[in-house]
């Protein structure tokens, strides 16, 4: 399985601001996802970070709040813009095999704005 | 849409005991389904992934079954220890982009 690490772990951040999320992976890999978890909630798939060309954005979700970059296949960066107090969640990359779509999921990053 | 769902929400039981937990799903043309466990403010880590042709995998004191005619998946934890306590969640596996998830069932282990 691969190793997946994101930077930063935590952030609190103030409203109207904008952070981005970076994930690396340690293995060129062909599917990436983000997926937030609000709290007490399960998880919902943001987006698929494709290699090359913009991200495939799920239903409610768009690419102006969530920009996504993947220049390569280890890499992917996810932006939360003009946050608002309702961003405060738990956003998680994952990276999912071509053969038995199993994901392995980063540690997190707990985002908390004020 | 595909609606994936846990039972119990919480569970506490003392050290020691076998427990299982349940997911179901209403859409049984899955491909896959995988457990993860959850650790308070953490990302997720991979249990099991029960392929569709497959009724169950076993690793170490977990064993995952899979019925997808009923649309339903049971994780049983044998021996439970205090160690296990985190909240364990199912997700439903219909493509590779198409991955549905339980709300979990939050396990505390007593000693």
């Amino acid at each position: 399985s691969a190793v997946i690490s994101q930077k930063p772990s935590r952030d609190i951040c103030q409203r109207g601001t904008s952070l981005t999320i970076q994930c690396q992976v340690d293995s060129q890999v062909t599917m990436m996802f983000w997926y937030r978890q609000q709290p007490g909630q399960s998880l919902t798939l943001i987006a698929t970070a494709n290699q090359g060309s913009e991200a495939t954005y799920e239903s409610g979700f768009v690419i102006d709040k969530f920009p996504i970059s993947r220049p390569n296949l280890t890499f992917s960066t996810l932006t939360v813009s003009n946050m608002s107090p309702e961003d405060s969640s738990i956003y998680l990359c994952s990276v999912g095999t071509t053969s038995s779509y199993e994901q392995y999921f980063g540690p997190g990053t707990r985002l908390t704005v004020t | 849409k595909q609606e994936v769902t846990q039972i119990p929400a919480a569970l506490s039981v003392p050290e020691g005991e076998n427990l299982v937990l349940n997911c179901s799903f209403t859409d049984s043309a899955i491909y896959n389904l995988q457990w993860f466990r959850q650790d308070p403010g953490k990302g997720l880590t991979s249990l099991l992934l029960i392929q569709s042709s497959q009724r169950e995998q076993t690793s170490g004191r977990l064993n995952a079954s899979l019925d997808k005619s009923s649309g339903r998946s049971t994780l049983y934890i044998a021996a439970s220890q205090p160690g296990d306590s985190a909240t364990y969640l199912c997700a439903v596996i219909y493509n590779f982009n198409k991955f549905y998830f339980g709300s979990g069932t939050k396990l505390n282990v007593k000693p």
